[in-house]
């Protein structure tokens, strides 16, 4: 699977938009792209994934760069509960090891009051 | 509904102590794992479970045993450990085969100590 790279860190204020990036320059054709999250102590959860077009649901918007060697996760209003450890991971579509989710480092977001 | 869950959230064991993890989900889904995650660490993935049967072993050591009785319920039972597997454990599922692009849906995670 391609490596990602993520800024180790990021504040937000509260009630502005959160935009986290992510490099994953030597993503494949069938490799998507997936967000998590992990609250301090509890499970990960899953936020949004996408292959090649912008993706947007109840919790986030993905944008991925026509190249695909980059995405960013936008939060629209950020809330102090969006404080975590977000987690960019690129995964194959089928086969090969994509049973496996590998996480990086992540990014820790800290949104402010 | 996503919903994974877990118990106990906490257990506290000794190195010849037996104990068992347990994870359950009620979404239909035919496939669950196993990952540990180390403090300040990135999950781990230690065991794949497909369609009841063990797929994958992530060349875990052997005091760690799986068991999946049914299609609903996964189970990590747990004997003379040492206290470096204190971590927390995680168990996720995804609805179909583990090699498909199915997302992985994680409960909440049990933080065990080892003493």
């Amino acid at each position: 699977d391609a490596k990602t790279t993520q800024p180790p860190s990021m504040d937000c204020a509260e009630g502005r938009a959160a935009n986290l990036p992510c490099n994953h320059s030597t993503i494949s054709g069938n490799e998507y792209v997936y967000w998590y999250r992990q609250i301090h102590s509890q499970g990960p959860q899953y936020i949004i994934h996408g292959l090649k077009n912008n993706e947007t649901n109840e919790m986030a918007s993905l944008i991925i760069t026509e190249d695909r060697k980059s995405s960013t996760l936008i939060l629209p209003h950020a809330t102090l509960r969006d404080t975590a450890v977000y987690y960019c991971i690129v995964r194959v579509g089928s086969g090969g090891s994509n049973y496996k989710l590998t996480f990086g480092k992540g990014t820790l977001l800290t949104v402010n009051p | 509904d996503t919903e994974v869950t877990q118990t106990p959230k906490h257990l506290v064991m000794g190195m010849t102590n037996k104990k068992s993890l347990k994870c359950e989900q009620h979404m239909g889904h035919r496939a669950m794992y196993w990952y540990k995650q180390k403090a300040k660490k990135p999950p781990e993935l230690m065991f794949v479970y497909s369609y009841e049967k063990l797929s994958i072993n992530e060349s875990v050591p052997s005091r760690f045993s799986p068991e999946c009785p049914n299609s609903s319920l996964l189970n990590l039972h747990l004997h003379a450990l040492q206290p470096e597997d204190s971590a927390l454990y995680l168990c996720a599922s995804s609805q179909a085969s583990p090699w498909g692009k199915e997302t992985q849906y994680f409960g909440p995670g049990t933080r065990l100590l080892v003493l």
